[in-house]
């Protein structure tokens, strides 16, 4: 079993609709919680991170982390063709500081 | 600030060549990473080196792969000889401090095994 699982998609949706992508993991030591973006033929950029639980929002986009479910989430609203992507959960153990565990990446499409 | 330069940018070679990637970091990172990350993969560590040592290579496969990072700033990563399942893009990261928001990444090296 990988430590994170996350559904590779491809996901396509309208312009201006509501994204959500998920990942779900294994290992309880995961404190630090992230979510990437990666375009075509680039490396991968942070987009966000929360620490353990709770929600955390900037701009369109909402991360949520239920760590009794071990289950975390990125919503994007009013997404926008530019928003077009492969995202990546990712996650860090307390202890192995910056130690980068990576879901395999949902390829999203926005259709203007 | 200029970001992480990688290069070649691709990189096409037979099995059981070898070949070798360039990284140069962003200005002062003491920390620098080489990811391997296979078509529809995440990006998987292979090394972390602290300044020019060496803290995490368990996922190396040193039998033919190898890395160093001489004078804590440039690195380069070898594989010698290549087999196609090494075919991949190789990302290279730095990082000025331990922590989730720190990674900087640059564009990849597309490595194709023929």
């Amino acid at each position: 079993q990988k430590e994170v699982e996350q559904d590779p998609g491809p996901l396509s949706v309208p312009e201006g609709a509501i994204v959500s992508l998920n990942c779900t993991y294994s290992n309880s030591a995961f404190q630090y919680f992230m979510w990437y973006r990666q375009y075509s033929r680039k490396g991968p950029e942070l987009l966000m991170y929360t620490y353990s639980s709770g929600n955390k929002e900037d701009g369109r986009f909402t991360a949520q982390v239920d760590k009794s479910s071990k289950y975390i989430s990125l919503f994007i609203r009013d997404s926008q063709p530019s928003d077009s992507a492969t995202y990546l959960c990712a996650m860090i153990a307390y202890s192995s500081a910056s130690k980068i565990i990576f879901g395999s990446g949902t390829r999203l499409s926005i259709r203007p | 600030e200029a970001g992480v330069a990688q290069s070649p940018r691709y990189k096409i070679i037979e099995k059981r060549q070898s070949v070798a990637f360039w990284c140069n970091p962003i200005s002062g990172h003491a920390t620098l990473y080489w990811y391997q990350q296979i078509l529809g993969q995440g990006p998987k560590l292979l090394i972390q080196f602290q300044n020019n040592g060496v803290v995490d290579d368990s996922q190396l496969p040193k039998d033919r792969f190898s890395a160093e990072r001489l004078k804590g700033v440039d690195s380069t990563l070898k594989i010698q000889p290549a087999k196609l399942e090494d075919s991949a893009v190789y990302l290279c990261a730095s990082s000025s401090r331990t922590g989730p928001d720190t990674q900087y990444f640059g564009p990849g090296t597309r490595l194709t095994v023929l």
